[in-house]
């Protein structure tokens, strides 16, 4: 079965970095691409970025262009958001999620269970 | 504020029906297919409806959705306290380039 395995919550102070992972199985790699959503406090969900699993082209919400990267691994099957000068509103459980299609549709399949990242002081 | 537009909440009593509307515009939910996601408190959110009005594999026939121009609605029919949950509808926005949401609509049974 699918499944989308995402690392484990961060702590992290304003100004630093965070990298997260998403280890997938269950199905080819490659055929599908992978989103990033994150959910702040009392927030809805919000798009950050996807990448082309395949040739690992990335593209970024406007919002976050210039402080996240999106990138994978082939030979482990895994997808990382990397997200620097994190602020105290980047506080958010992020999302890996897998989209219906090898190219960016906005319809996700399959989700990861969540990474909270709480950016604190 | 969410590129998508859904009422913030509705309720309905057991075994009714209850609808829940997303409007957006001719770049997303006009040329893409819309999704829907179930959220509870603490969980991954779940896949409802996928290309406007399929039913993935594991979620009952009391849940539907359609399409009409620039807006979706997602239906459950047969009411049960267990669909209490916070329902988003997502696409893809051709003009953005990006994903895009609605805000959110909690259901209350």
């Amino acid at each position: 079965q699918v499944q989308l395995i995402q690392s484990g919550a961060e702590v992290k102070k304003p100004g630093s970095s965070v990298k997260v992972s998403c280890k997938s199985s269950g199905y080819t790699f490659t055929d599908f691409s992978l989103h990033w959503v994150r959910r702040a406090p009392g927030q809805g969900l919000e798009w950050v970025a996807w990448i082309n699993s395949k040739n690992g082209r990335a593209n970024y919400a406007q919002k976050f262009q210039g402080r996240v990267t999106l990138t994978r691994d082939t030979s482990v099957t895994t997808a990382y958001m990397e997200l620097s000068r994190l602020r105290s509103d980047d506080t958010a459980i992020y999302y890996c999620a897998r989209d219906r299609r090898y190219y960016a549709s906005g319809n996700y399949e399959y989700w990861g269970q969540g990474t909270l990242v709480n950016v604190s002081s | 504020q969410s590129v998508l537009t859904q009422p913030p909440s509705v309720s309905a009593a057991p075994g009714q029906k209850v609808t829940i509307s997303c409007s957006g515009s001719i770049s997303n939910i006009g040329n893409n297919y819309v999704s829907w996601y179930r959220l509870l408190p603490g969980t991954a959110p779940t896949l409802v409806i996928y290309e406007n009005d399929k039913r993935p594999s594991g979620i009952s026939d009391r849940f539907s959705g359609s399409k009409s121009d620039t807006t979706v609605t997602l239906g459950i029919s047969g009411l049960q306290t267990g669909d209490e949950a916070e329902y988003f509808c997502g696409t893809w926005d051709s003009s953005l380039s990006a994903g895009v949401f609605g805000g959110g609509t909690k259901l209350t049974v």
